[in-house]
């Protein structure tokens, strides 16, 4: 298996576009989770799903921030309308026990 | 809710010193605890773990210990070396959420 594959790995975008963030988990992983790591905040989790639903999406910050998984092998998120606060790298990671495998990272920037 | 605390850094070590990284927990139940290492540019590795009281995790010369009393789960190495810089994450598995501490930035110099 080639591992958790996000893309883009780089992302510049002006406010108030929308941007959608993809991620191919490892097959045969029941657990999906997004993240975003900030300086000031470290890795915050944002949403994880189980079985491609979504448990618990408590740590999106705010409505302009979406996610889905349509099916076992891919998950985006979605920010819309983005703003230079959104700026992060965004990780999503695919989980099963004990261990969690990282993808290399989405660097949005938002000016 | 279940959350993580780690000590801040960064922390600038010389090669061969003795390295403790403090972490603390608060969750329900009982979770299963990690240390994760992240590189530059990359995405995080589980560098160890401990799923029950007590239980000690181990890797590449790192360990940690899960103490239920103290809540902690601090991550020790006895002789660092230049290769383990990296940034260090704390972390708690508990009813199928995974949460991370802030990270811990580790310098060692020559």
């Amino acid at each position: 298996d080639a591992g958790v594959i996000q893309s883009p790995r780089h992302e510049v975008t002006e406010m108030g576009q929308e941007v959608t963030l993809r991620c191919k988990p490892i097959s045969g992983h029941d657990y999906l989770f997004w993240y975003r790591q900030t300086m000031m905040r470290g890795l915050e989790l944002l949403i994880y799903f189980n079985n491609n639903v979504p448990i618990d999406d408590s740590g999106m910050p705010e409505d302009r921030f979406s996610a889905k998984m349509p099916n076992a092998s891919f998950s985006t998120l979605k920010i819309q309308p983005s703003e230079p606060r959104d700026s992060a790298v965004y990780f999503c990671a695919s989980f099963s026990w004990p261990e969690a495998f990282f993808g290399q990272g989405t660097r949005l920037t938002v000016v | 809710g279940d959350s993580v605390t780690q000590m801040e850094g960064p922390v600038t070590l010389s090669e061969e010193a003795f390295l403790t990284i403090n972490c603390t927990y608060t969750a329900t139940g009982y979770p299963s605890l990690f240390w994760y290492v992240q590189y530059p540019g990359e995405g995080l590795q589980l560098l160890l773990k401990a799923t029950k009281a007590d239980d000690k995790g181990s890797n590449k010369g790192f360990e940690a210990t899960y103490r239920k009393e103290t809540t902690s789960f601090h991550l020790e190495k006895g002789s660092v070396q230049v290769s383990d810089s990296a940034v260090y994450f704390c972390a708690l598995y508990n009813g199928g959420k995974l949460i991370f501490g802030q990270g811990t930035e580790l310098s060692v110099k020559p």
